[in-house]
């Protein structure tokens, strides 16, 4: 099975950076997704990690350690519509487990 | 392209009533899977379909069902609902699962059982 942790709720100030971090137990692990999601909309796609480092896309990167089962989700110069719930899911056979998510509070 | 349309958005529904949601993919997307979002629990798998069949399914009691149509097109069907069946059920699709993880997700249907 898999069992995913992340942090329920974080805040941050517009400009700064923030950290969100995932740790993950999983009898098999095909990759590392995080998601987006908006209050009332769907998730969206942000990013996909398989080997261990750093993936740097615009504001937003994303690291993995696979021998630690451990991510994280970077986003610098917050914007007030980065305010979002952030989803980190495991890859098994199919289709991933996703933990509860972390609702990013940005405020000016 | 058209993204993933989820059918209806809001419903309600009595205790012991059965509930029917649509589910159309992306054009070209032959997997579809379902997802029941609850501010407790977060998004917890139901089932995975491709090409018609049931490939994974999720820990949930039988009266959770669903199926797909050769144009890929799918339906979940919820039977004798309880109070907590009140969720979002979010509908996701992919072309196949190819390790890029990049599921679409419809804008869900949110049900609520009285």
């Amino acid at each position: 099975g898999q069992n995913i942790d992340q942090p329920t709720e974080m805040t941050a100030t517009e400009g700064a950076i923030v950290q969100i971090n995932c740790t993950y137990q999983t009898s098999g692990f095909n990759g590392l997704f995080w998601y987006q999601q908006h209050a009332g909309e769907a998730p969206t796609f942000l990013s996909y990690n398989v080997l261990d480092g750093l993936e740097e896309k615009g504001r937003f990167s994303s690291f993995l350690s696979r021998s630690k089962g451990y991510s994280y989700l970077l986003l610098k110069e917050l914007q007030m519509k980065d305010s979002a719930s952030y989803l980190c899911a495991v890859g098994g056979s199919y289709i991933p487990t996703f933990g509860r998510g972390t609702s990013l509070i940005v405020h000016p | 392209k058209a993204g993933v349309t989820q059918t209806p958005r809001y419903l309600i529904k009595t205790r012991g009533q059965q509930v029917t949601l649509s589910c159309s993919p992306i054009s070209g997307h032959r997997s579809v899977s379902w997802y029941q979002q609850t501010p407790g629990q977060g998004l917890q798998f139901l089932f995975e379909y491709f090409s018609e069949t049931q490939r994974n399914k999720g820990n949930f009691p039988g009266r959770f069902s669903g199926r797909q149509f050769s144009n890929s097109r799918s339906e979940m069907n919820v039977s004798t609902l309880e109070l907590g069946d009140s969720a979002l059920y979010l509908c996701a699709s992919s072309l196949d699962w190819d390790n890029t993880g990049e599921l679409f997700f419809g804008e869900g249907s949110r049900l609520t059982v009285l």
